[in-house]
This record gives C-alpha cells, structure tokens and sequence, in this order.
C-alpha cells in the first residue's frame, strides 16, 4: 500500500501563470478529497468526489480552480491566473465509503508558491 | 456549517509534562478523528472514535469522545520532544472531514 500520493510536492509559480497538481488517492478507496492549509491553520475544505462525480464545492473554489477525477482514480486540482493569495499547502485525502464511519488519509501534499 | 474549535491553540511545556488537547463543537458527528502533522508534511492520522464515552489509548496517548458526540479530548503522559507537531481534530459529517484550529505543541527538551 504506497498510500495518497501528490505530485508535485513543492511549486514555484509566477503571478499570473496556471498550475496543475495531481492527486494519487488509495487504489481501492472511492472518495476522494482536496483541502488547503495555510501555515498554522487546520485544512480548510475545496471539494470532493465520489467516484468521478464531483458531490461538493465550497465557496473558498474561486471559478479559478477547478477538480477533476475523470475516471474515479487520480485527480487533478487546476489553478488558473494563480494569486499571492493562493499561496498554501494543498492536501488530498481518500475514503472508503462504508456506512457512517470512515477515515481519511492523507497525502504529503503540495506546497505552492506564487510569486 | 460545522465548526471545530481546539483549545489551547499554542502549548510550549518541558519533557515529561502532562497535557490535554481539548476539540469542541456545536455540531454532532458520526465520529471523530485525531491527527498529527510536521511541518511540510501532510496530517497523519492517529486515531478515530466513533461511540459516545469511547476512550483509546495510544501508547502515551489517551483520546476521548464526548457523551453526546460532540466534543473529545487527547491528553499526553509525559511529552516527549518527537510529540511535537500540530494536533488536528477533525469530525465526520455532512459526508467529508471538518478539521479543527489546530493545537500547536512543542516540546522542550
């Protein structure tokens, strides 16, 4: 079991220029989760899917950001026009749906800096 | 929307000191998770409660759900310096996590 990988870990991006992470969840898990943290704080939540369906989005994902997870195993976080306000770790985690109780788990996220 | 407060938000205390992470919310959730994260990594899960009263124990760490489902507690017997990190609550609801504030710990050798 290798876990939740993401890809890149760390990214350096200039104002303005458009970003891509990928999210590798548990192979078998069929929920898939993307938050950010910004230094200090706990993870905020920006969406998720079951499967490929993408259930919720919160109003923190600007029409700037959008998620995909076209065939219910990877994913993909795409950032346009990136902002110094974007700067932040973005974390995926995976699920097992299984009744009422579960439990993520986490990758080692993707530390994003805009200059 | 639910929230999760943590309490302290900040702990700095000497090696071999006794501590309690407190997580409380408004909300009930199905259960509740405890992590730990280092800087640069991702949270590490820790353990997960799930019954009203429920206490685990992990080594030098004893974690408890509130009665009513809404609140736990995570105390640590004599801290250690590798028990430093940022201890995050989180509560299953509504169908996805919701973390707490976060617990600062540090350790002092």
């Amino acid at each position: 079991d290798t876990g939740v990988s993401q890809d890149p870990r760390h990214k350096i991006t200039k104002r303005g220029q458009n970003v891509t992470f990928r999210c590798d969840p548990i192979s078998e898990h069929n929920r898939l989760y993307w938050y950010r943290q910004t230094l200090g704080q706990g993870p905020e939540f920006l969406t998720y899917f079951q499967n490929e369906a993408q259930l919720e989005k919160s109003r923190l994902l600007s029409d700037r950001f959008s998620a995909e997870r076209p065939k219910g195993s990877f994913s993909t976080l795409e950032i346009q026009r990136t902002e110094q306000g974007d700067s932040a770790m973005y974390l995926c985690a995976s699920s097992l749906l299984r009744g009422s109780n579960t439990e993520a788990f986490f990758g080692q996220g993707t530390r994003l800096t805009v200059v | 929307t639910q929230l999760l407060e943590q309490s302290p938000q900040f702990l700095s205390i000497q090696e071999g000191e006794n501590l309690t992470v407190y997580c409380n919310s408004s909300s009930v959730f199905s259960s509740l998770q405890w992590y730990r994260q280092e800087p640069g990594e991702g949270p590490v899960l820790l353990v997960t409660v799930v019954t009203g009263g429920e206490v685990k124990k992990l080594k030098r760490l004893t974690f408890q759900f509130g009665d009513a489902r809404k609140d736990s507690s995570l105390h640590i017997t004599a801290a250690q310096p590798g028990d430093t990190g940022l201890y995050l609550c989180a509560g299953w609801g509504y169908q996805k996590v919701t973390f707490g504030t976060g617990t600062k710990l540090q350790v002092i050798p």
